[in-house]
């Protein structure tokens, strides 16, 4: 059983660059996350889906997109990449309601 | 806006000590608590939750009770061991719509021989 699978495990970036994050579950969630982690201040909201086709904006939103096109499967996007986005990324999924959330391993993303 | 605030680490103990790792949290409404664990590498995993007033939450010797007066949600275990050490989140879900995950900050345990 996988879980969430989170591809690609690493990644560096130049500035301006772009690329596509993607999350995996095989659990039939209905609800999937992506997390920033960064030292000192936890796990932020990026964005999250309630559901296949829907999207809505988190905590920090800013510089992202995200698409969820098919229900198991949850894209992060980053246009125009900046030293700021360097981070620790985490996909998560859940059944809602007061289930708790199953993680990713999470990418290490450095933007240089 | 909900948050959660836990006490800073690192925290170093030997094995077989008494852990304490505090947390309080500010929310509307009634949320659910969660404790989760992440170990070098790794994602979170979930360690315990409680979904209303006065559940205590346990797994793995680690224990944590809901206290809506004091709006706490402290992570205690009697006997600590070194494969304890990692990094340690409460965190709380907002019930609402998107069931969305608040964090504290985090806090780092070592444990040594």
């Amino acid at each position: 059983n996988a879980g969430v699978t989170q591809t690609p495990k690493f990644r560096v970036l130049k500035t301006g660059q772009s690329m596509t994050l993607l999350c995996a579950q095989d659990m039939n969630h209905e609800y999937m996350y992506w997390y920033r982690q960064d030292p000192g201040m936890g796990l932020r909201l990026i964005h999250y889906s309630v559901g296949e086709g829907t999207t809505a904006k988190g905590e920090v939103p800013d510089g992202y997109n995200v698409s969820r096109l098919k229900k198991q499967n949850f894209l992060l996007g980053l246009e125009s990449a900046a030293p700021s986005q360097t981070s620790v990324y985490f996909c998560a999924s859940s059944t809602g309601g007061n289930t708790e959330a199953f993680f990713g391993q999470g990418t290490r993303l450095t933007v240089v | 806006g909900d948050s959660v605030t836990q006490m800073e680490g690192p925290v170093t103990l030997s094995e077989e000590a008494f852990l304490t790792i505090n947390c309080t949290y500010t929310a509307t409404g009634y949320p659910s608590l969660f404790w989760y664990v992440q170990y070098p590498g790794e994602g979170l995993q979930l360690l315990l939750k409680a979904t209303k007033a006065d559940d205590k939450g346990s797994n793995k010797g680690f224990e944590a009770t809901y206290r809506k007066e004091t709006t706490s949600f402290h992570l205690e275990k009697g006997s600590v061991q070194v494969s304890d050490s990692a990094v340690y989140f409460c965190a709380l879900s907002d019930r609402g719509g998107g069931n969305k995950l608040t964090f504290g900050t985090g806090t780092q345990l070592k444990v040594e021989l």
